[in-house]
């Protein structure tokens, strides 16, 4: 799981400021994953993007978060405005999406902090 | 939509014992795959066994093995001969229509020397 880099690992942001949380999916890989992890929780998805495309954004609050997959570079999940409960762990996973056995793998995640 | 239950919030283990850790979920698809990932304090991810629903045997990696009851719904995750550097949160995991991950809330693993 070593494969997916996810940069920055931590993240500090005052309120109102833009937080941008990049991502590159392990080689070979076309299908990425945003969850978030707010402390002593489990990983709760957010959006699920192929190349140029966004699949699946049920997760995705609705104002202020958005997130893409461009043809060329990593994922980007962009938080403008942000507000303190916004302070979470956020993770990306990616994987084949070929078959419903297809383990996902994770990058270490950002931890943002807003102060 | 999938749900995934882990009734365990923490757990407590002697060294070089086996535990159990449960999970429990709820789906309506009648093909579908169970996940075990183990995240330490570093707070990585980390893979650690699937059980495919039409498997017909309990998936095994090393220490890791899973007690797969399809009919009940579970597929609870057992460690053997327990290690400190196994005391970590476990998240049980199952695909979603989208091919995304719903996650239960996980149990905390502490393994006492």
């Amino acid at each position: 799981n070593a494969g997916v880099m996810q940069n920055p690992r931590h993240l500090v942001r005052r309120r109102g400021q833009e937080a941008r949380l990049r991502c590159s999916p392990m080689k070979g890989h076309s299908h990425v994953y945003w969850y978030r992890q707010l402390p002593e929780e489990g990983l709760k998805f957010m959006v699920y993007l192929q190349k140029e495309n966004i699949i699946d954004e049920s997760g995705m609050p609705k104002e202020r978060f958005s997130a893409e997959f461009p043809k060329e570079g990593p994922s980007i999940l962009r938080i403008q405005q942000v507000v303190r409960g916004d302070s979470a762990a956020y993770f990306c996973a990616s994987s084949t999406g070929q078959s419903m056995n297809t383990e996902a793998f994770f990058g270490q995640g950002t931890r943002l902090t807003v102060v | 939509a999938q749900k995934i239950t882990q009734t365990q919030p923490g757990m407590f283990v002697q060294e070089k014992e086996a535990v159990t850790l449960d999970c429990t979920y709820d789906t309506s698809d009648q093909s579908y795959g169970l996940f075990w990932y183990k995240q330490p304090s570093s707070g990585e991810m980390i893979f650690l066994i699937y059980q495919g629903s039409y498997d017909e045997q309990n998936a095994t990696e090393g220490r890791y093995s899973l007690n797969f009851q399809k009919a009940r719904k579970s597929a609870n995750l057992v460690i053997s001969a327990s290690q400190l550097g196994d005391s970590a949160m476990y998240f049980c995991a199952i695909p979603d229509y989208g091919q995304n991950f719903v996650f239960g809330p996980g149990t905390r693993l502490s393994v006492l020397p």
